[in-house]
């Protein structure tokens, strides 16, 4: 099993949609989680770290959910632009185990 | 630009051959991270620096793979013998805040032919 499991996709949604992605992770003792947004062939960009409170910046919504293990995403009003791959990512003795990413396209 | 900078940005290189990327920090950030990333993948950690200590090294970093930060600000990825399977984007990485967001680099892709 990977350490942190992402579903691949592709989403593909309309603009405005809402949608929500999942990442699942193995290690308990993990503090520090995050959401990255990759563009194609381009580096990853922080999108948001993930407190345990849950924490919104504008359209997006992280939350971290201990008991079972995952952290999600909420995109309200997708837009256009928010087409791209999304990484988690979990810190493990400072290094960050990520994800394989999940695909999302936002159509017209 | 305050960012992570990386050079070269590609390189194609012929198999067996040696090749060397370097990966200038945020100044701040005491710590420097090196990733590597294949098609439809997370990027795969390599390695961490703290100031110029090497702290830790993934399984994946063979014995044909070298990192230093001599003085603790940019550092070197060197790659010996190249092979075919080398082939990937690597990514730097740094951080320095109490949070541990991490920051990366535009990533070095590698061809070996």
């Amino acid at each position: 099993r990977k350490e942190v499991e992402q579903d691949p996709g592709p989403f593909n949604v309309p603009e405005g949609a809402t949608v929500a992605f999942n990442c699942t992770y193995s290690n308990s003792a993990s503090q520090s989680f995050f959401w990255y947004r990759q563009d194609c062939r381009k580096e990853p960009k922080l999108l948001m770290s993930v407190y345990s409170s849950g924490n919104e910046d504008g359209r997006f919504t992280a939350q971290l959910n201990r008991a079972s293990q995952y952290i999600s995403l909420l995109i309200r009003d997708s837009k256009l632009s928010d087409s791209a791959t999304y990484l988690c990512a979990v810190e493990s003795s400072y290094k960050l185990i990520f994800g394989s990413g999940t695909r999302l396209l936002v159509r017209p | 630009d305050t960012g992570v900078s990386q050079d070269p940005r590609h390189k194609i290189t012929k198999r067996g051959q040696n090749v060397t990327f370097r990966c200038d920090p945020i100044s701040e950030h005491n710590r420097l991270y090196w990733y590597r990333q294949t098609l439809g993948q997370g990027p795969e950690f390599l390695t961490y620096f703290q100031n110029e200590a090497q702290l830790e090294k993934s399984r994946l970093l063979s014995d044909r793979f070298s990192a230093e930060r001599p003085k603790g600000s940019f550092s070197t990825l060197e790659i010996q013998r190249t092979e075919q399977g080398d082939s990937a984007m690597y990514l730097c990485a740094s951080s320095g805040g109490l949070g541990g967001e991490q920051f990366f680099g535009p990533g070095t892709r590698l061809t070996v032919l």
